[in-house]
């Protein structure tokens, strides 16, 4: 059980374009959801908090504008990097928690490069 | 704010052996959560063992256990008989009590490699 999903894998898109990353939980219903960002051997940044129906948390110096967080239901959760560049380039990781557990459940993450 | 040090970026053990890697949190809660994951090369971060801060017992799971002293706020995770499925990049996590699905603050990790 606790099955975290995220799509793509990865992706590799054109400085300037948009991308969106999917976050599924499969088996549960997640009523909050985190976007972290991971630079190799380094740890995991959190970059946002989401609820269900709420606007997302963002933490200080992430771009609102440019990281998207959209959490439309209790079992999805997505991120759009808009207008990316090379810097955006990274390794980012959905986690999914619920109301009766004080346990994380993360994705497989997602690998972006923008060219 | 919370914080969790672990001072060791990097760690080796030769396999079958025993090695124990530190974690240091600075809280003023009284209860909280503990965690320690595993990161594989393929990156997906796997729960290794929770610790509950109100639970004076020290953690188990199989080949992993935890030491937890509350007062030093200090929790280290010990694995046993060392594998080489066991090279990854462990982490120390701390969550507050005080919210459910609350958000965990992470160390910066130990990279741990098992020597054949």
């Amino acid at each position: 059980g606790a099955v975290v999903s995220q799509h793509p894998s990865w992706v590799i898109c054109k400085s300037g374009t948009s991308v969106k990353i999917e976050c599924r939980s499969l088996d549960f219903q997640a009523t909050t959801m985190f976007w972290y960002r991971q630079f190799p051997k380094q740890s995991l940044m959190l970059m946002a908090t989401s609820n269900e129906g709420s606007k997302a948390t963002y933490e200080q110096g992430v771009e609102k504008d440019k990281f998207l967080i959209n959490h439309a239901s209790l079992t999805l959760s997505t991120l759009t990097v808009t207008s990316a560049h090379p810097e955006d380039s990274s390794f980012y990781i959905c986690s999914a928690s619920t109301d009766s557990s004080y346990e994380q459940y993360f994705g497989p993450g997602t690998r972006l490069t923008v060219t | 704010a919370q914080t969790v040090t672990q001072s060791q970026p990097e760690m080796s053990v030769q396999e079958a052996e025993t090695v124990t890697l530190s974690c240091t949190y600075d809280t003023s809660e009284n209860n909280y959560y503990l965690f320690w994951y595993k990161q594989p090369p393929s990156r997906q971060m796997i729960l290794v063992i929770r610790q509950e801060a109100y639970k004076q017992q020290n953690a188990t799971e199989n080949r992993f256990s935890v030491n937890f002293q509350k007062a030093a706020k200090s929790f280290s995770l010990k694995i046993s008989d060392s594998q080489l499925g066991d090279t990854a990049m462990y982490f120390c996590a701390f969550m507050s009590a005080s919210v459910r699905a609350g958000k965990s603050t992470f160390g910066d990790g130990t990279t741990l490699t098992v020597k054949p």
